[in-house]
C-alpha cells in the first residue's frame, strides 16, 4: 500500500518557470510533511517542511501548499533554475516516536536554460 | 558542523555473502535511521535506532538488521546477500526521537551491488 502519492514522475520546465509536484496521502496521523532534494549520486537533502496546522509555507522560492482537507500537499517552485534540476521527494509521518519517514516515488525535474 | 557520513560509498559482494554499512550521524544527533533506495520501490525505510535500541523496523526480512553504539555511530548488516539487495543504503540522523527531531539529515549513502 503506497501511503504517498506523487506525481508527475516527471517534469520539463523552461528557466524562469514555474514547477509543481504533488502529492497525496492516506494516513490521517501524519503530521510532518518535508520534501527533500536528491541530485546523482547524493543523498536527499532537506529541502523545506510543513505541519498540517499552516496552509502554506515559504522559503526562498520554495513554497509548500498544504490541504488539510483533501489530504494533498504540494511544492512550488517559482523561477525555476537549470541548478534546481533534480529528483524531488516528497515525504510524511507522524508523531508517535518513530522517526520513520513514508516517501513518494519521487519526481525527476528537468529545468532547460 | 560535519554532516551525516557513510562508510564505505561504494561496495560490491556476491550473492550468499553478507555485508556491514557505517553510519556516523551529525554530532549531537543522537536518532539514526536507514532507508533502501532502488529506482523500483524508491526509498523504503528499514529501521531506526535511539539510545542503543531499535524503535521501529521497516517490512524486509530478518537477513537485515542493524545495531547503534553508545556514541550514536550506527551500522546495518545484509547477511546471506540477493542480487535484489542492490541498492543505495541511506542513513539519516536526527536529534533525538519526537517533536523537535522530525528534520532528518541523509548522508550520501552506500552503493551496494550484489552479483
Amino acid at each position: 500500500q503506497q501511503q504517498v502519492k506523487q506525481s508527475p514522475q516527471s517534469l520539463i520546465v523552461q528557466k524562469g518557470g514555474i514547477s509543481i509536484i504533488n502529492c497525496a496521502y492516506e494516513n490521517t496521523a501524519f503530521d510532518y510533511f518535508p520534501w527533500y532534494q536528491q541530485f546523482p549520486g547524493k543523498g536527499p537533502a532537506l529541502l523545506i517542511a510543513i505541519r498540517p496546522d499552516v496552509s502554506e509555507k515559504k522559503e526562498g522560492r520554495f513554497t509548500i501548499s498544504f490541504n488539510k482537507s483533501a489530504k494533498q500537499f504540494s511544492l512550488h517552485i517559482m523561477d525555476s533554475q537549470p541548478g534546481d534540476s533534480a529528483t524531488y521527494f516528497c515525504a510524511a509521518s507522524s508523531q508517535g516516536g518513530s522517526e520513520k519517514l513514508v516517501f513518494g516515488k519521487g519526481t525527476k525535474l528537468t529545468v532547460n536554460p | 558542523k560535519a554532516g551525516v557520513t557513510q562508510t564505505p560509498r561504494y561496495l560490491i559482494k556476491t550473492r550468499g555473502q553478507q555485508v556491514t554499512l557505517s553510519c556516523s550521524p551529525i554530532s549531537g544527533h543522537r536518532s539514526v535511521s536507514w532507508y533502501q533506495q532502488t529506482p523500483g520501490q524508491g526509498l523504503q525505510f528499514l529501521f531506526e535506532y535511539f539510545s542503543e535500541t531499535q524503535r521501529n523496523k521497516g517490512n524486509f526480512p530478518g537477513r537485515f538488521s542493524g545495531r547503534q553504539f553508545s556514541n550514536s555511530r550506527s551500522e546495518m548488516n545484509v547477511s546471506t546477500l540477493e542480487l535484489g539487495d542492490s541498492a543505495l543504503y541511506l542513513c539519516a540522523s536526527s536529534p533525538r526521537p519526537g517533536q523537535a527531531s522530525y528534520e532528518q539529515y541523509f548522508g550520501p549513502g552506500t552503493r551496494l551491488t550484489v552479483t
